[in-house]
């Protein structure tokens, strides 16, 4: 199967510090890397979406400023929270579709998530 | 506007009977669907997909799709308190997945 893997699992920083996540696919080329968060008790929320070389697409009301997305290769994003606060704290959940022309085209394929707690 | 509607729940089954969830869907034109289970503090994972009108089995699990009627559904017979979950479906819209908010289902031994 794929797999998708996450780094750092869990986080705790001081307000307006800046936090790196990093999201990569660990055995398949994604041409998409999707970027989610999720507070307790709701729903999956999409924040944005990248593609490999060209920049992410965010969706409306998340702030490119803060919440900023590298996709460097096919095989890397990264989500970085700047100046975070403790309203940004939240589960950070990335996602993988592979290179079409590979097996399961469409199919999201989830990293394990980041614990994010702002103090 | 494309969307997947899905009763929240939470789902009560006892342990071994069928849990049976439901997704419909505004997209008349889509042709592939997802179930994903969360656990609890943890990310979706993948457990089914269909392409094809009528069911697929696997395992326990049976995807039923219903193009005419835009609905999709997702049966977990003898069921098992390890099955309580958060059940999402999904469709492929134009360059991401469309999600339905999800069904918490309980399983209670």
């Amino acid at each position: 199967g794929a797999v998708v893997s996450q780094h750092p699992s869990r986080v705790i920083c001081k307000s307006g510090t800046s936090v790196k996540i990093e999201c990569r696919s660990l055995d398949f080329q994604a041409t998409t890397m999707f970027w989610y968060r999720q507070f307790p008790k709701q729903s999956l929320m999409l924040m944005a979406t990248s593609n490999e070389g060209s920049k992410a697409t965010y969706e409306q009301g998340v702030e490119k400023d803060k919440f900023l997305i590298n996709h460097a290769s096919l095989t890397l994003s990264t989500l970085t929270v700047t100046s975070a606060h403790p309203e940004d704290s939240s589960f950070y959940i990335c996602s993988a579709t592979p290179r079409r022309g590979q097996s399961f085209q469409e199919t999201q394929y989830f990293g394990p998530g980041t614990r994010l707690l702002v103090l | 506007q494309k969307e997947v509607e899905q009763n929240s729940g939470p789902l009560s089954v006892p342990e071994g009977a069928i849990a049976s969830l439901n997704c419909t869907y505004s997209d008349r034109g889509s042709q592939s669907f997802f179930w994903y289970r969360q656990y609890s503090g943890k990310s979706p994972e993948l457990i089914m997909f269909i392409y094809s009108n009528g069911d697929k089995e696997d395992g326990r699990f049976t995807a039923q799709l219903n193009k005419a009627s835009q609905y999709v559904s997702l049966l977990i017979r003898d069921s098992q308190p390890s099955d309580s979950a958060t059940y999402l479906c999904a469709f492929p819209g134009d360059y991401q997945l469309i999600w339905g908010a999800g069904t918490k289902l309980i399983i209670k031994p």
